[in-house]
């Protein structure tokens, strides 16, 4: 059973520094894998997706990696800034006919001014 | 941002209700998918849709049905509402044909209270 984990639960930073998030798949074979942001009642709003065949992708200061064989992604922001302050999830999608998404319980972020 | 419209968005009833949410997608995605968000669960699936009147279970669908009569319109039902069905419910959509990427949207969420 897939099963998706992100450390830490919760980070708090300084303006302008980078930072990495993690997230830990348990099984290499996926679809994809996704990384979200949420705002406190909020939806979700996708922010990367990585196809299984990618090791990265880029989208202004955020850049998240793909390495299957060791089940692990990162997210990396760069010069944080106060506007980043959300929670982060990682989801991975299982190559089943059913395109589900498995979750990570997320990383909240505070970046402090 | 993907036209996912979900109603109520807020929403407070009673043990023993039935109670019905909405997903309106104008985005002809064939994927449609119910979640539930909760502290320390965090997001999971309890039914999802793979086509017009075509849906299947997810890992909490126990206490909820679901139905897709149309491409746009995914109804989540709670046939008699219980308290540990509060929380807020996430509906999402993402499609892989053509020029999709399989990439997954998120509605705005729909809070639920049970009394």
């Amino acid at each position: 059973k897939q099963e998706v984990t992100q450390i830490p639960a919760a980070l708090s930073v300084p303006e302008g520094e980078n930072l990495v998030l993690n997230c830990s798949f348990t099984d290499s074979a996926i679809y994809n894998l996704q990384w979200f942001r949420q705002d406190p009642g909020k939806g979700l709003t996708s922010l990367l997706l990585i196809q299984s065949s990618q090791r990265e992708q880029t989208s202004g200061r955020l850049n998240a990696s793909l390495d299957k064989s060791s089940g692990r992604s990162t997210l990396y922001i760069a010069a944080s800034q106060p506007g980043d302050s959300a929670t982060y999830l990682c989801a991975v999608k299982t190559p089943d006919s059913s395109y589900k998404l498995i979750f990570g319980s997320g990383t909240r972020l505070l970046v402090r001014p | 941002d993907a036209g996912i419209t979900q109603s109520p968005r807020h929403k407070v009833t009673e043990t023993g209700t039935p109670v019905t949410l909405r997903c309106h997608q104008t985005e002809n995605h064939r994927y449609m998918y119910w979640y539930r968000q909760d502290p320390g669960h965090g997001l999971r699936l309890i039914h999802y849709s793979y086509g017009v009147k075509d849906t299947d279970k997810g890992e909490v669908s126990d206490g909820y049905s679901v139905s897709r009569s149309k491409t746009e319109d995914f109804l989540l039902t709670l046939e008699s509402a219980t308290s540990s069905q509060t929380s807020v419910y996430f509906c999402a959509i993402s499609d892989s044909t053509g020029t999709l990427t399989g990439e997954l949207f998120f509605g705005e969420g729909s809070r639920l209270t049970v009394l």
